[in-house]
C-alpha cells in the first residue's frame, strides 16, 4: 500500500494564482515526520520543510504555507501568488520513527506556472 | 558549506560494463542514502548507511548492485554488469540524524546502451 499519496499528477496555474498541492499519508506510528521537496527542471531535490507528528501548527514561509491535519492524515502545501520559478515537481515524504530512517516518497505533483 | 557531491552528472555505459557512481556526503552527517528515480517507479530507496554501516539494503534490486561506504566522506554504488533497465537518475543523499531531512546531491543520470 502506498504510504504517501499525491493524487494530483499535474497542475497548471496562471502566474499569481494560488495553488494547493495535496498530500495524504498513512502510518500506524504515533511518531512520524513529514517532508516536502521541490525538484525543479534542473533535476536536484531541494528540501522545503520537515514537520513532526506532534506539531500540528501550520507553517508559513514567505509565499509557501503548509497545513498539517492529523484528523485527515494530510499535509498540504500552498503556494500563494505563484511565480514561474515555482514550476517544478513537488514531492511529499514520510519517515516513521518505528521503521528506521526510511523515507517514503509520494509520486510527486508536477506544477506548471504559466506566465 | 558544500552540499552532497555527486561529481558525475551524466554517465553513459554499454550493456554488460561495470559502472560505479560516487558520492561525498555532507560532513558530519551520519546517514547516507542511495535513491534511484525513474518515470515508472518514482523515487526508490536502494540502500542507506548509518555511520558507514549498511542498515537497510532491501531496496537493492539485484545482486548486480552493490554499495560501499569505506569512510564517512565517501560512498560508491556499483552496478556490474549493467543492463539497459538500470538507466535512471541515481541520487545520493545524507542526513544529520534519524528522521531528519535528507539533503540530496544533484544526481547522476545513468544511461546504459
Amino acid at each position: 500500500a502506498q504510504k504517501v499519496t499525491q493524487a494530483q499528477t499535474e497542475i497548471s496555474v496562471v502566474e499569481k494564482e494560488d495553488v494547493t498541492l495535496d498530500c495524504v499519508y498513512e502510518t500506524r506510528d504515533t511518531t512520524y515526520y513529514l517532508f516536502w521537496y521541490k525538484q525543479p527542471p534542473s533535476g536536484e531535490l531541494v528540501f522545503l520543510i520537515r514537520r513532526n507528528s506532534f506539531d500540528e501548527q501550520n507553517e508559513i514561509s514567505g509565499r509557501y504555507s503548509w497545513n498539517f491535519q492529523k484528523s485527515t492524515s494530510s499535509f498540504n502545501f500552498t503556494i500563494t501568488a505563484s511565480q514561474v520559478v515555482d514550476s517544478a515537481v513537488y514531492f511529499c515524504a514520510l519517515s516513521e520513527h518505528g521503521t528506521g530512517n526510511q523515507f517514503y516518497f509520494g509520486t510527486g505533483t508536477s506544477l506548471t506556472v504559466i506566465p | 558549506d558544500a552540499g552532497v557531491i555527486q561529481s558525475t552528472r551524466h554517465e553513459v555505459t554499454e550493456m554488460g560494463q561495470e559502472v560505479t557512481l560516487r558520492c561525498k556526503p555532507i560532513s558530519g552527517h551520519d546517514y547516507l542514502f542511495w535513491y534511484r528515480q525513474t518515470m515508472m517507479r518514482g523515487l526508490e530507496l536502494l540502500i542507506y548507511f548509518n555511520n558507514n554501516v549498511p542498515i537497510d539494503d532491501s531496496g537493492m534490486p539485484e545482486d548486480r548492485f552493490s554499495a560501499k561506504m569505506p569512510n564517512a566522506s565517501f560512498s560508491t554504488l556499483k552496478i556490474q554488469p549493467s543492463e539497459p533497465r538500470d538507466s535512471a537518475v541515481y541520487f545520493c543523499a545524507s542526513s544529520l540524524g534519524i528522521n531528519t531531512e535528507a539533503f540530496f546531491g544533484q544526481g547522476t543520470r545513468l544511461t546504459v546502451v
